[in-house]
């Protein structure tokens, strides 16, 4: 069975500070993809990364970056200088092969204060 | 890029009414969509993987009689919610994988949702 965990529920954090969002998962598949998505208030999901689980280096996105772990079955995100454009819930979510099914954490709320 | 969109966008019903969602792909073909649900201030889960063609399959817990899923065309799949009550108030959202997923990071398209409000 698949399972992702977000143990935050939710996250504040004053304009400019850098946060972590935890995430990790569980899987025996050893084919799997993760993915973080962003939900603004207005409900759509927004792509943010897919990681394979083939590939475990790390990826910076401008604000964003991306720490995979297999060993820990963590892939955590973090935003730097967190603006307030980035209040949001945050989903890290599993899919264990290509168009299957999503598996999604409880989502991370979080809340930037200007 | 590839595109799923859902019609409506948010619909207020009477508490026994039918309401139905439409989602479509709008350039490529999907043979399986996904539906979830999402309650507020929860996470999304799925209720049902619709295929063209053949019957959806639908998760633990879902009624098939409840929640009709038509997948007619390689574009459009349906959810109808029947005979809704206020406890099927939710945020309804669905996918489809891309048809080239070679080019694409994404390995499903989600639609924008659908705020289904039962009073």
């Amino acid at each position: 069975a698949q399972k992702v965990t977000q143990a935050q529920t939710e996250i504040s954090v004053v304009e400019k500070e850098d946060v972590t969002l935890d995430c990790v998962y569980e899987t025996r598949d050893t084919t799997y993809y993760l993915f973080w998505y962003k939900q603004p208030p207005s409900g759509e999901l927004v792509f943010l990364i897919r990681r394979n689980s083939f590939d475990e280096q790390n990826e910076i996105s401008g604000r964003y970056s991306w720490n995979f772990q297999k060993s820990t079955s963590s892939f955590n995100f973090t935003i730097t200088a967190s603006q307030v454009v980035d209040s949001a819930v945050y989903f890290c979510a599993l899919s264990v092969y290509t168009g299957n099914q999503f598996y999604f954490g409880t989502g991370t709320s979080l809340t930037v204060i200007p | 890029g590839a595109v799923v969109s859902q019609h409506p966008s948010r619909v207020i019903c009477k508490s026994g009414t039918s309401v139905k969602i439409e989602c479509r792909s709008l350039d490529f073909q999907a043979t399986t969509m996904f539906w979830y649900r999402q309650f507020p201030k929860q996470s999304l889960m799925l209720m049902a993987t619709s295929n063209e063609g053949s019957k959806a399959t639908y998760e633990q817990g879902v009624e098939k009689d409840k929640f009709l899923i038509n997948h007619a065309s390689l574009t459009l799949s349906t959810l109808t919610v029947t005979s809704a009550h206020p406890e099927d108030s939710s945020f309804y959202i669905c996918s489809a994988p891309p048809g080239r997923l070679a080019e694409s990071q994404e390995t499903q398209y989600f639609g924008p949702g659908t705020r289904l409000l039962v009073l």
